[in-house]
């Protein structure tokens, strides 16, 4: 079935650096993906909406300049911690829409655990 | 905008026992609903979901889930739990035109033989 890779499963880095982290659709095409953020025992927050070919779309109180998300083909959309801090320590998740056959399925990456020391 | 509620942060129960886990959203417009798992170091996998049709949706794994307007839930039921069903369950709403899902904070499932 269709599959959604996510890489790196885990990263620890020292503040003020930036990480980089992808996100694929392994067999389809997502036109747009959606990158979550989870801190411990809260929910996952969505943090903002890539669409391929077109700038992001980020919800309210998140830093478009720190976050920075690029959706340049139909397969891999990446999301960048610029200039890392304690407080970016968190999980963080993708989801991409498979829109084939009509039918709508979202499927999701397995994260990735950011820790910025 | 929607919100989530799972009120419960853990459940642990015994393998063969029935099992319930409570959800329940808020929305001024018309909802999707969604129930998803995740197991240790993979994705997120959805159970279920429901869209419209039948209020009682039967999902993968044994899993149900049944929607109540009135009350605003959508718990998730299993008649009898294994050990293989120790995971996180998220419940998750959309309205029906902004695909992108708000999440409840999750409900750890810890069955014990």
């Amino acid at each position: 079935g269709a599959v959604v890779s996510q890489h790196p499963s885990r990263v620890i880095c020292k503040s003020g650096t930036s990480v980089k982290i992808e996100c694929r659709s392994l067999d389809f095409q997502a036109t747009t993906m959606f990158w979550y953020r989870q801190f411990p025992k809260q929910s996952l927050m969505l943090m903002a909406t890539s669409n391929e070919g077109s700038k992001a779309t980020y919800e309210q109180g998140v830093e478009k300049d720190k976050f920075l998300i690029n959706h340049a083909s139909l397969t891999l959309s990446t999301l960048t911690v610029t200039s890392a801090h304690p407080e970016d320590s968190s999980f963080y998740i993708c989801s991409a829409r498979d829109r084939t056959g009509g039918n709508e399925k979202l499927f999701f990456g397995s994260g990735t655990q950011l820790s910025v020391l | 905008a929607q919100s989530v509620t799972q009120l419960d942060s853990q459940v642990p129960v015994f393998e063969e026992a029935p099992v319930e886990l409570r959800c329940n959203y808020s929305s001024s417009v018309s909802v999707y609903l969604f129930w998803y798992v995740q197991y240790p170091n993979q994705g997120l996998q959805l159970l279920l979901k429901y869209l419209s049709g039948s209020t009682l949706v039967k999902g993968i794994n044994g899993f149900e889930a049944e929607f109540n307007k009135s009350q605003t839930s959508f718990h998730l039921r299993k008649p009898s739990v294994h050990i293989s069903d120790t995971a996180e369950y998220f419940c998750a709403v959309t309205d029906t035109g902004r695909r992108a899902l708000t999440f409840g904070s999750g409900t750890r499932l810890q069955v014990q033989p």
